[in-house]
C-alpha cells in the first residue's frame, strides 16, 4: 500500500513549456486535491475532484488544468509555464466518510 | 483577510522545555480544525482533528485543544525529533470540496 505518490519529484522548466504532474493513490479515495506551497504562505488549493470524471476550481486555478479519468489518478497540467508557477505541489486524497486528508511527498517545480 | 493565523512563525526550544503553538481562526460554521506535521522535503502528516470548543486530543508529547476562536498545540518535554513545521488548517461551511484552509505554519526547532 503506497498511499499517495507523485511523479516527478523534481522538474525544471523553461517559461512557456508545458508539463503534467501525476498523482496516484491506491486507497480507493473519492476526493483528490492539488495544492501549492510557497515560502511564507500556507498551502493553497488549485483544483479538486470529488470523483472520477469530475473536477472543480479551487482558490488559485489560473494557469492550471486537471483531469481525473481514473479514480486513482489526478493529473495537474501546466500548458504554458510561468516563473510564478515555481512552487512545491502537493496532492492529497481522502475517503468520503473521513475528514483526514493524506498527502503525497510533493513535486518541486522550478520555472526559469 | 487571513482565516487562519499561526504564531509564532518560528520557535526554538531546548530539549525538555515545554511550550505551546497557537492557531487563531475566523471562519463561519467550523466543520473541523486540523493539525499537521511537515518535515523538510516531505508532505504534511496528519496529527489531529478537533470539531468543537472544549475538545482535546493527545498523541505522545502533543496535545491539541480548541476554543471558539483558537487552537493550541501543546508540546510537553519535546525531543529533537519533534523538530518540524506544524501546520494548522480549518474546514468551514464554504470549503470547496471539503478542502482545507491552511495557516502559514510554525517552524519548531528542538535542540539537545
Amino acid at each position: 500500500n503506497a498511499g499517495v505518490t507523485q511523479t516527478p519529484k523534481f522538474r525544471v522548466l523553461k517559461t512557456g513549456q508545458s508539463m503534467t504532474l501525476l498523482c496516484a493513490q491506491d486507497m480507493n479515495h473519492e476526493y483528490m486535491y492539488w495544492y501549492r506551497q510557497d515560502p511564507g504562505m500556507g498551502l493553497r488549493l488549485i483544483h479538486y475532484s470529488v470523483g472520477e470524471g469530475t473536477t472543480a476550481k479551487g482558490e488559485v486555478p489560473d494557469g492550471y488544468n486537471v483531469s481525473r479519468l481514473k479514480k486513482q489518478n489526478f493529473l495537474l497540467g501546466l500548458e504554458s509555464a510561468a516563473p510564478s508557477q515555481t512552487s512545491v505541489y502537493f496532492c492529497a486524497s481522502r475517503v468520503v466518510r473521513s475528514v483526514e486528508q493524506f498527502f503525497g511527498p510533493g513535486t518541486r517545480l522550478t520555472v526559469l | 483577510e487571513d482565516q487562519v493565523t499561526q504564531s509564532p512563525e518560528a520557535l526554538r526550544l531546548q530539549e525538555g522545555e515545554s511550550s505551546s503553538l497557537n492557531c487563531s481562526y475566523t471562519v463561519s460554521g467550523l466543520r473541523g480544525l486540523f493539525w499537521y506535521r511537515q518535515d523538510p522535503g516531505k508532505g504534511p502528516e496528519f496529527l489531529f482533528t478537533l470539531y468543537s470548543a472544549g475538545e482535546e486530543k493527545e498523541k505522545e508529547r502533543l496535545k491539541a485543544t480548541l476554543t471558539k476562536k483558537e487552537s493550541f498545540l501543546h508540546i510537553t518535554a519535546p525531543k529533537p525529533e519533534d523538530s518540524a513545521t506544524y501546520l494548522c488548517a480549518v474546514q468551514d461551511g464554504r470549503s470547496s470540496g471539503y478542502a482545507l484552509n491552511f495557516g502559514k505554519g510554525t517552524s519548531l526547532l528542538v535542540t539537545p
